[in-house]
């Protein structure tokens, strides 16, 4: 059975850092692409950054870009996303996803997300 | 990257049938056969209902259907029943690695 553990989420006032983890199990981790999706309160879900197989290719959405950074441990069947510089807007629960990998000439990517963990909230507060 | 853009609602009554809507641009929906839909109850995560336009994945009722024209996606539920109420929500992809999901509908049954 597939399996995605979100952890990490806690509350951290505004310039701060965390780290966010997502456990995978029941599947071949290393063959898929991951990625992280954001839900802020009551409102809808956004893409935050996606990570190939390999690890090759990272891709951050522009809300994100130079503060976040997602990585991965194949051996260990975990992803993580370093979030620095926070800012109140960043609250939310945030979701680990999995996703096939399809790769063109220039890059590899996901064409949708199958299976998706509980979450894990990061609230943003002084 | 601008949301897609959905209805804020749909509903109907049992048995019925319903469509929502999911527009967006060429360099998204218009440009690429790779649309999701999520749907999500209330405290949960998503869950995918339809994925490249049309197909289904394991284990998802065939009363759920996509299809796509230009830019526009649309997910049709047919024979609504009372579990099906939730917020819908498409996803496209958008090129070079990067992902727009739409607005959110909540689907209410009468």
């Amino acid at each position: 059975e597939v399996q995605l553990v979100d952890s990490g989420g806690g509350l951290v006032k505004p310039g701060g850092s965390l780290r966010l983890s997502c456990a995978a199990s029941g599947f071949t981790f290393s063959s898929y692409s991951m990625n992280w999706v954001r839900q802020a309160p009551g409102k809808g879900l956004e893409w935050v950054s996606s990570i190939s197989s390999s690890g090759s290719y990272m891709y951050p959405a522009d809300s994100v870009r130079g503060r976040f950074t997602i990585s991965r441990d194949n051996a260990k069947n975990s992803l993580y996303l370093q979030m620095n510089s926070l800012r109140a807007e960043d609250t939310a629960v945030y979701y680990c996803a999995r996703g096939p990998t399809l790769c063109s000439t220039t890059t590899c990517y996901t064409p949708y997300f199958d299976y998706w963990g509980q979450g894990t909230l990061v609230t943003v507060s002084s | 990257q601008s949301a897609l853009t959905q209805p804020a609602s749909v509903s109907g009554s049992p048995g019925q049938s319903i469509t929502i809507s999911c527009t967006g641009a060429s360099s998204d929906v218009g440009g690429y056969n790779y649309v999701s839909w999520y749907q999500q109850h209330p405290g949960k995560a998503p869950k995918l209902m339809i994925y490249d336009v049309s197909e289904r994945p394991s284990g998802v009722s065939n009363r759920f259907s996509g299809s796509k024209s230009g830019n526009t996606a649309s997910l049709t539920l047919s024979g609504l029943q009372a579990e099906d109420e939730a917020d819908y929500y498409c996803c496209s992809y958008a090129g070079s690695g990067t992902y727009v999901f739409g607005t959110g509908t909540k689907v209410t049954v009468l």
